[in-house]
C-alpha cells in the first residue's frame, strides 16, 4: 500500500507555544489530505480536510485559528496547533487520499501539553 | 450523512478461533468499504477493502462481505493470532465522497 510519513510521532511543548505537525505522501500525489484527533479508545474524530492549493475546510467545533492546516504542496500537509493548551493534548492523525480513493494514514502524533 | 455502526466493541478470542466484526451503513450510496487495524499508540492500517460491485474479497486469512440489500459488510479474520489483536474500524465512504465515515471500532484480543 501506499505511505503516508507523519512527523513528530511525539512532542512535548510547553503551555502557550505552538507545535507544527507534518504529513506527506511518500509515493504518491495527494489532493486532499485529512487530520483527525483521537482520544483514548475513541474512534477518529475528523477535525478538518486539507486541500492543496486551497483553504482547509474544518468540521463543525474545530477553531481554524487555532488548527492553522496549510496544504503547500501534493506531498505535504501541516497542522499547527497554536497557542497549545493542556486540554489540546491528544493523538493527532492524518491521512492521505490517492486517485482511488483509498486513504492511508500516518502513524500519529502524540502531544502533550504541560 | 452517512452514519455507520459497528459491533462487537470488544471481542474477545482464543488463537486459532475465528473472529468476525460486522458493520451496518445506512447511505445506500456508499460504494467503498475499507477495514483498518491500529495498534496501540500507532496510525490505523488499512488492511482491506472492498468495493459495491463485489459481494467478497479474501486475503490470506483475512475476508470481507458485503451485504448491499441489508447495507452491512464483515470482516473475518481465521486462524487468529496473538498479533490480530488490535483496534479494528470499518468505514464507508458516501456515494461519490472521498471523506470515510468510521465505525467506532472493536478491540479484538487473541489469547494465546
Amino acid at each position: 500500500g501506499a505511505v503516508v510519513s507523519q512527523h513528530p510521532s511525539r512532542v512535548i511543548c510547553k503551555s502557550g507555544t505552538s507545535v507544527k505537525i507534518e504529513c506527506r505522501s511518500l509515493d504518491f500525489q495527494a489532493t486532499t489530505m485529512f487530520w483527525y484527533r483521537q482520544f483514548p479508545k475513541k474512534s477518529l474524530m475528523l477535525m478538518a480536510t486539507s486541500n492543496e492549493g486551497s483553504k482547509a475546510t474544518y468540521e463543525q467545533g474545530v477553531e481554524k485559528d487555532k488548527f492553522l492546516i496549510n496544504h503547500a504542496s501534493l506531498t505535504l500537509s501541516t497542522l499547527t496547533v497554536t497557542s497549545a493548551h493542556p486540554e489540546d493534548s491528544s493523538f493527532y492523525i492524518c491521512s492521505a487520499i490517492t486517485d482511488k480513493s483509498e486513504a492511508f494514514f500516518g502513524q500519529g502524533t502524540r502531544l502533550t501539553v504541560v | 450523512g452517512e452514519n455507520v455502526e459497528q459491533h462487537p466493541s470488544t471481542l474477545s478470542v482464543q488463537e486459532g478461533d475465528s473472529a468476525v466484526i460486522k458493520c451496518t451503513y445506512s447511505d445506500s450510496a456508499s460504494n467503498y468499504f475499507p477495514w483498518y487495524k491500529q495498534e496501540l499508540g500507532k496510525g490505523p492500517q488499512l488492511i482491506i477493502d472492498i468495493r459495491s460491485n463485489v459481494g467478497e474479497k479474501k486475503d490470506q486469512r483475512i475476508a470481507v462481505t458485503l451485504n448491499k440489500t441489508a447495507k452491512h459488510f464483515s470482516l473475518h479474520i481465521t486462524e487468529t493470532q496473538p498479533e490480530d489483536s488490535a483496534v479494528y474500524f470499518c468505514a464507508a465512504n458516501e456515494g461519490g465522497s472521498y471523506i470515510p465515515t468510521f465505525g467506532r471500532g472493536t478491540s479484538l484480543i487473541v489469547h494465546p
